[in-house]
């Protein structure tokens, strides 16, 4: 089955800054990828996605790559704010089956 | 709307009980899945229902069982509870499966505690 690795698991900037986070995905099928970001005691909430017929994405400071051929994307956060500070899940999905990746826990320091 | 709602918030259980986690949806969706989160491992997929009737595995089903009778509920049940269940769990719907993935709506969450 689908298996996704997400790295790093910490990651911590100033305010300011850019944020990146990595994960690769093991099968090929799948054809969509979005991103969640969770607050502390709260739910997880989509904050940008992209389709495997599309190579970038981009809304306000967020924007996400995916390269089909090496299975990996990538959230951008470009000038990161200490309302940014979350947890974020990268995902893949084929058909009707969403799988998450481990997390990882931003910090943005003021 | 009131979108995907969990109840209990919160249950502490005894080892051997069983109980059910309950999960309804006002949008009409036709996905609805049950995922646990435990620190570090992510959202991991327990069960899963692309409709009425219909129910599949994901990739921690064993020691859950779920139905669907309706479109609006997809309860969880837990037969004889043991402690490596104590997670926080979440429900989530999605509008239309046929299209291909769409975005996951997740309820509040429902944190449970096996002694």
């Amino acid at each position: 089955g689908e298996n996704v690795e997400q790295h790093p698991s910490t990651l911590s900037v100033q305010e300011g800054d850019s944020a990146v986070i990595k994960c690769t995905y093991s099968d090929s099928a799948s054809n969509y990828f979005p991103w969640y970001k969770q607050e502390l005691g709260k739910r997880p909430q989509l904050i940008i996605d992209i389709r495997s017929n599309v190579g970038e994405k981009k809304d306000q400071r967020i924007a996400v790559t995916l390269n089909k051929t090496a299975k990996h994307f990538s959230l951008h956060i470009t000038e990161t704010q200490p309302e940014d500070s979350a947890v974020y899940f990268c995902a893949a999905s084929k058909s009707f089956k969403t799988i998450f990746g481990a997390g990882t826990r931003l910090f943005v320091k003021a | 709307n009131a979108g995907v709602t969990q109840t209990p918030k919160f249950q502490v259980l005894k080892t051997g009980q069983s109980m059910t986690l309950q999960c309804a949806q006002d949008m009409n969706h036709e996905y609805m899945s049950w995922y646990r989160q435990d620190p570090g491992m992510g959202l991991r997929l327990i069960h899963y229902s692309v409709g009425a009737g219909i129910t599949d595995q994901g990739e921690v089903p064993n020691g859950y069982n779920v139905s669907r009778s309706t479109t609006e509920d997809f309860p969880l049940r837990l037969l004889s509870a043991a402690p490596s269940q104590t997670s926080v769990y979440f429900c989530a719907s999605s509008y239309s499966w046929r299209q291909g993935s769409g975005e996951l709506f997740f309820g509040e969450g429902s944190r449970l505690t096996v002694l």
